[in-house]
């Protein structure tokens, strides 16, 4: 069992739908990462949270430490929102451990 | 500037070639990351440097060598790769590495291709 677990693997919706991105996580961590790729791109942090919840935009992250468990929310979804959401989490001295990831798809 | 760049964007080497990746950052983070990502799956962790020193290798094989000349620079050097060593070469730099965790922030990676 990997110790970041993605769900779901794959997601495809239409654009204005109202997307979540779900990961749990079996370690202790003093961070957790969500991060961005494009197809063929580098990797954009979008948010590094220890507690409570974040928001940027249109992207709010939530994190449960009790429950181990996070969530990326996208309110209403665009095209250009399509590309692979990696949730990663930081153990002691900085190393990351990453999700599998999650490909989204949002349809026009 | 929160940029980390990297060169070339795109290489193609023989197995008996010897070549370079270049990174640079000028954020003035003292950690930074070499990763390595296959199609489809999340990076690979190769090595991390600390104040200049390498403070992880996540037992990379010898034909890969990073050095790290100064603060703001990492170099990966390639030497007689294997073509299942074909992937994206990402750099990272972070403002850290002791204690809580810092943000990572990502170069737009070297896709390497070995022949």
């Amino acid at each position: 069992k990997n110790e970041v677990e993605q769900s779901p693997q794959n997601l495809t919706a239409q654009e204005g739908e109202f997307i979540t991105i779900n990961c749990s996580y079996s370690v202790g961590i003093s961070a957790l990462h969500w991060l961005q790729q494009h197809p063929g791109g580098g990797i954009v942090s979008l948010f590094m949270l220890s507690s409570g919840k974040k928001k940027h935009g249109r992207l709010i992250a939530t994190i449960n430490i009790q429950e181990k468990h996070s969530s990326l929310h996208i309110t209403a979804s665009h095209p250009r929102d399509s590309a692979v959401y990696i949730c990663a989490v930081s153990q002691g001295a900085q190393k990351l451990v990453f999700g599998q990831g999650t490909r989204l798809t949002i349809n026009p | 500037d929160t940029e980390v760049t990297q060169t070339p964007k795109h290489l193609v080497m023989g197995m008996t070639n010897k070549k370079s990746l270049k990174c640079e950052q000028h954020m003035g983070h003292r950690a930074m990351y070499w990763y390595k990502q296959k199609a489809k799956k999340p990076p690979e962790l190769m090595f991390v440097y600390s104040y200049e020193k390498l403070s992880i290798n996540e037992s990379v094989p010898s034909r890969f060598s990073p050095e790290c000349p100064n603060s703001s620079l990492l170099n990966l050097h390639l030497h007689a790769l294997q073509p299942e060593d074909s992937a994206l070469y990402l750099c990272a730099s972070s403002q850290d590495l002791r204690g809580y965790g810092y943000e990572q922030y990502f170069g737009p990676g070297t896709r390497l291709t070995v022949t």
